[in-house]
């Protein structure tokens, strides 16, 4: 595609739910990257992808996130269990290598609530 | 994780006048890359100028340019001759560059234009 897509553009859940996160990366991009906005606060790095595997997923706040990505494409975010405490926006990021950090292309993210 | 910091919660500016956001950072090591980001209401995340350690010469695009001290770990943008459309929330981010793939952000500037 043109950009990075991500979907939905907010999501409004109740906490205890399980909610899923989409990014859908600029065609050719191998390098995928999660990273959370919390109010306030800068990015916060979760998960790193290149392909289809995650050489890093230290980011990940808590066993209850968890990440995977298909075909070195689309990429789903699940947060299981949700708190209110996960409230955030959900940015997703692209680039066509790892670490080609000037040519990153962001989404538009994911505002989630948690109620 | 290094440590990125901007002390400047907000920033207010007069059309077609020049604003400074300030940026330091901790690092050990001597080589690395820096970024200021502009996130619009929109919150795609976009690149403003990037900074590479070891030069030193000050990175200049267009009406945005930095004053980078290396020795002191400071990274400021000036926003010259502003416009509404700067009208933004500006992130300082940090990457260590080597084989290392995550970014540190600092927790943002959000920058007013007043008409």
């Amino acid at each position: 595609g043109a950009g990075v897509s991500q979907s939905p553009s907010n999501k409004v859940t109740e906490k205890g739910k399980d909610v899923e996160l989409r990014c859908d990366p600029i065609s050719g991009h191998t390098a995928l990257y999660w990273y959370r906005q919390s109010l306030g606060q800068g990015l916060e790095f979760l998960i790193y992808f290149q392909g289809n595997s995650a050489p890093d997923k230290s980011g990940l706040p808590s066993d209850r996130f968890s990440a995977e990505r298909t075909g070195g494409s689309v990429s789903t975010l699940t947060i299981q269990r949700t708190q209110q405490e996960d409230s955030a926006v959900y940015l997703c990021a692209s680039s066509f290598r790892t670490g080609e950090n000037e040519k990153l292309f962001f989404g538009s993210g994911t505002q989630l609530s948690v109620l | 994780a290094q440590t990125v910091t901007q002390s400047q919660p907000e920033m207010s500016v007069q059309e077609a006048e020049t604003v400074t956001l300030s940026c330091t950072y901790d690092t050990s090591e001597s080589d690395y890359y820096l970024f200021w980001y502009k996130q619009p209401p929109s919150r795609q995340m976009i690149l403003v100028i990037r900074q590479e350690a070891y030069k030193q010469q000050n990175a200049t695009e267009n009406r945005f340019s930095v004053n980078f001290q290396k020795a002191a770990k400071s990274f400021s943008l000036k926003i010259s001759d502003s416009q509404l459309g700067d009208a933004a929330m500006y992130f300082c981010a940090y990457f260590p560059g080597q084989g290392d793939y995550k970014l540190s952000f600092g927790a943002g500037t959000t920058v007013t234009v007043r008409a």
